[in-house]
This record gives structure tokens, C-alpha cells and sequence, in this order.
């Protein structure tokens, strides 16, 4: 049972480059979510989904596309990287949205970007 | 704006001992609130909830407080132990989930 499964799980880019965080979950969770975690910041979301084929905005999602094209994954673009986005980013899985259901995380992926 | 706010970066308690960790929130929207356990190098781990039509969740040593007229809740872990020691985050949600910073707790033996 591996739950949520982030990968890679490091990576140092170049200002400019692009690159693609994938995150795959096996419970048929319908909701999946982006997250970024910085020092002092707490957890902000970025983009989330709530079923295939869907995606939506969070609170800090400039700079990022999604998407959702299977159930299970869920991934995250950063079209050209700047040191801003320097940070470790946590995908999380849910079985609904709202109420007492804690979220399902992965272990992170930290990026650096120089 | 920084709707779940956790004032205290850190918090140090002796093995045995009562942890009560803060948290503060500004939307009266939030129906439900969680706290979350999150080792080094590793995601957050849903730790306990709370609805926001109770004041009180107790699960084994974990009793959350809710305070809904001072937008307060917090998180007593008691006794502590050492393995307890990790960041803890507090979250509201109101299908939107919005986290505070953290809390560091270091359970000395």
C-alpha cells in the first residue's frame, strides 16, 4: 500500500529551465492537491483537483500549470523556473473534499532553483 | 493573508509532561479543523479533527479544544513522549484547506 508517491524526491534546476513533478496515488482518491511548504509560511496550496479531467486554482498558483489527466496522477509543471519557487512541494490525496478527511500526503519533493 | 495562524514556532517540553499546542484562526466559515504531525523528510500525517459544532475530541493521549468565540483551538498531548517531538501543523477547512506555519515540538527524555 503506498499511498501517495512523489517523484523525484530532489532536483536543482537553472533559472529558465521547466520541469514536472509527478505525484500518483493508489486509494481512487477523487481529489488530489498541490501544496508548497516554505519557512514561516505553513502550507500554501498551489492547484488542486477534484475528479479526472479537472483542475483548479489555489492561493499561490501563478507560476505553475497542472494537470489531471488519469484518476490516480496528478501532475505539476513549472514552465520556467525561477528562484522563488525554490521551496519543497507536498502533494496530498483526499477521498472528498470538505469535512473531517484528512488528507493523504506524499514525503515531498524538494527543489532548489539557482 | 494568513487565515490559520500558529504563534509559537517552537515548544519544549519535559517527557511526561502536558504539550499544549496554539493555533488561531480568522474565518468563521471553518467547519472543521485539523492538526497534522509531520516528520523531517517526510509529509504531513493527519493527526486528530474537530467539528466545529463540538469544543472538545479527545483520541487516546491527542484532545483537541475547540473555543469558537476566540477563534482558538489547540492540541494537548499528554504525557508526552519523546517520539512526539516533530512540527505540528494546524489546518481549517471550509472546502479549502489552509494551514498554519508550524509549531515545533521537542519532547526532551
Amino acid at each position: 500500500n503506498a499511498g501517495v508517491t512523489q517523484t523525484p524526491k530532489f532536483r536543482v534546476l537553472k533559472t529558465g529551465q521547466s520541469m514536472t513533478l509527478l505525484c500518483a496515488q493508489d486509494m481512487n482518491h477523487e481529489y488530489m492537491y498541490w501544496y508548497r511548504q516554505d519557512p514561516g509560511m505553513g502550507l500554501r496550496l498551489i492547484h488542486y483537483s477534484v475528479g479526472e479531467g479537472t483542475t483548479a486554482k489555489g492561493e499561490v498558483p501563478d507560476g505553475y500549470n497542472v494537470s489531471r489527466l488519469k484518476k490516480q496522477n496528478f501532475l505539476l509543471g513549472l514552465e520556467s523556473a525561477a528562484p522563488s519557487q525554490t521551496s519543497v512541494y507536498f502533494c496530498a490525496s483526499s477521498y472528498a473534499q470538505g469535512g473531517d478527511y484528512g488528507y493523504t500526503f506524499g514525503s515531498g519533493t524538494r527543489l532548489t532553483v539557482v | 493573508d494568513q487565515q490559520v495562524k500558529q504563534n509559537s514556532p517552537s515548544l519544549s517540553v519535559q517527557e511526561g509532561r502536558i504539550s499544549i499546542l496554539n493555533c488561531d484562526y480568522t474565518n468563521s466559515m471553518f467547519d472543521y479543523f485539523l492538526w497534522y504531525k509531520k516528520y523531517p523528510a517526510e509529509g504531513p500525517t493527519f493527526l486528530i479533527s474537530i467539528s466545529s459544532i463540538k469544543d472538545k475530541n479527545e483520541d487516546g493521549r491527542f484532545t483537541v479544544f475547540l473555543n469558537k468565540s476566540a477563534k482558538h483551538l489547540s492540541l494537548h498531548i499528554v504525557p508526552s513522549q519523546p517520539g512526539d517531538s516533530a512540527v505540528y501543523f494546524c489546518a481549517a477547512d471550509n472546502n479549502d484547506m489552509r494551514f498554519g506555519a508550524g509549531t515545533r515540538l521537542t519532547v526532551k527524555p
